[in-house]
């Protein structure tokens, strides 16, 4: 079945640092592809989503391009602040009618100053 | 206002309870979810309704019940609650079931089975 892959965690960073964080992916067909931020006590957010091949999903300066050749949509930032520390969780949409979202385990990300 | 609220945030019940876990959403969707959240923070989607219909069912055990009076709210109804019942349980909109579709989260019932 459709699965999502990502990094193990927790991902030590400090501030300003360049951030990537791992995702892959395995469907049939062609799956929307997105990332979710949790932050601690609240519910997951759609942080960026790609819906085909070669999109590149951007929002609070981070980015994730869809590979299709890798089945890869790793989440990356250029400069991270303490702010960003959370759970990131990659997750791909079926293209098949009535099926939920799957996540990957998410990733823990700590930002110290 | 909430767009997609939940109640209670902290349950703590003894095993072999019955307790029910509520879910409102004002966004006007046609979609509602629940999530469950283990300690390792894996999310696993359980229910799926649409327009008040069940249409997504993973295998949950049967002493769990969704309901969904209207298509604003799904309640979660869980019977003789067991330890391993203990995790972070989430309600989730959307537009429509499909593809693209963003989901929107409630802030999460942290469940605790003593």
């Amino acid at each position: 079945g459709d699965s999502v892959t990502q990094m193990e965690g927790p991902v030590t960073l400090s501030e300003e640092a360049f951030l990537t964080i791992n995702c892959t992916y395995t469907a049939t067909g062609y799956p929307s592809l997105f990332w979710y931020v949790q932050y601690p006590g609240e519910g997951l957010q759609l942080l960026l989503k790609a819906t085909k091949a070669d999109d590149k999903g951007s929002n609070k300066g981070f980015e994730a391009t869809y590979r299709k050749e890798t089945t890869s949509f790793h989440l990356e930032k250029g400069s991270v602040q303490v702010s960003d520390s959370a759970v990131y969780f990659c997750a791909l949409s079926a293209t098949q009618a009535g099926t939920a979202l799957i996540f990957g385990k998410g990733t823990t990300l700590s930002v110290s100053s | 206002d909430t767009a997609v609220s939940q109640t209670p945030k902290y349950l703590v019940t003894q095993m072999g309870n019955d307790k029910s876990i509520k879910c409102e959403q004002n966004l006007g969707h046609d979609t509602m979810y629940w999530y469950k959240q283990d300690s390792k923070k894996f999310l696993k989607i359980m229910f799926s309704y649409n327009n008040k219909e069940l249409i997504i069912n993973e295998t949950v055990p049967n002493r769990f019940s969704p309901k969904s009076p209207d298509k604003a709210h799904l309640n979660l109804h869980i019977n003789s609650l067991e330890l391993g019942d203990s995790a972070v349980y989430f309600c989730a909109s959307s537009q429509v079931i499909g593809p693209r579709e963003k989901l929107f989260f409630g802030s999460g019932t942290q469940l605790s089975v003593l």
